[in-house]
């Protein structure tokens, strides 16, 4: 069984522009949540969806956003880019919406803002 | 609200002796818990988790964690380390908000 897909790998970017970044889950997979990965701060959580509605949101400006598709399948976007938005960004599928489903999660895209 | 501290946030640590990388949480409700490894350039993968029942779970490439209650603790332990287990490891926990709270990491370099 494929794992969590992600593309691009990597990309860069200048201020002010936008970004797409892309999630494939495992199929079968119906959660997907998005996380940012800086050295600063450390992981933090964006946003979670699950069957194509928005469960739950961590504490990120609405430059921010996200959207899954039918077949579970997400994309993120960040609008407005700022150096500050440089990181990993990792999505991780799960199952069902349950906590104690285990999130599976993809290599990354390293977004770098110059 | 919740929050995970990893007290190392480096650990080195000579090949075959064995580790321990400290974790504690603080939530006023029931939490799950969690241990993630992160290798060079590469997503996070599950080591182990603990939902409930037994306090001391088991996990892949010979890792355990005990979870203790009265400590707020999750510390993750291996009896004896590999050169392979260089990496960067993360605790966190999820709660009834539903949100999951990754510690800082703690990097693990394994000494010849």
């Amino acid at each position: 069984k494929a794992g969590v897909t992600q593309t691009p790998r990597y990309l860069i970017k200048t201020r002010g522009q936008q970004v797409t970044l892309s999630c494939s889950p495992i199929s079968g997979h119906r959660s997907v949540s998005w996380y940012q990965q800086t050295p600063g701060q450390g992981l933090q959580f964006l946003f979670e969806y699950f069957s194509e509605t928005q469960r739950n949101k961590g504490n990120f400006p609405g430059r921010f956003s996200g959207r899954q598709f039918s077949n579970s399948r997400s994309e993120m976007n960040v609008s407005t880019l700022e150096l500050g938005d440089s990181a990993l960004y990792l999505c991780a599928s799960s199952l069902g919406r349950y906590l104690r489903d285990e999130q599976f999660f993809g290599p990354g895209t390293r977004l770098t803002v110059l | 609200a919740q929050s995970v501290t990893q007290l190392d946030s480096q650990v080195p640590v000579f090949e075959e002796a064995p580790v321990e990388l400290r974790c504690n949480y603080s939530s006023s409700v029931s939490v799950y818990l969690f241990w993630y490894v992160q290798y060079p350039n590469q997503g996070l993968q599950l080591l182990l988790k603990y939902l409930s029942g037994s306090t001391l779970v088991k996990g892949i490439n010979g890792f355990e964690a005990e979870f203790n209650k009265s400590q707020t603790s999750f510390h993750l332990r291996k009896p004896s380390v590999h050169i392979s287990d260089t990496a960067e490891y993360f605790c966190a926990v999820r709660g009834e908000d539903d949100k999951i709270i990754f510690g800082k990491g703690t990097r693990l370099h394994i000494l010849p």
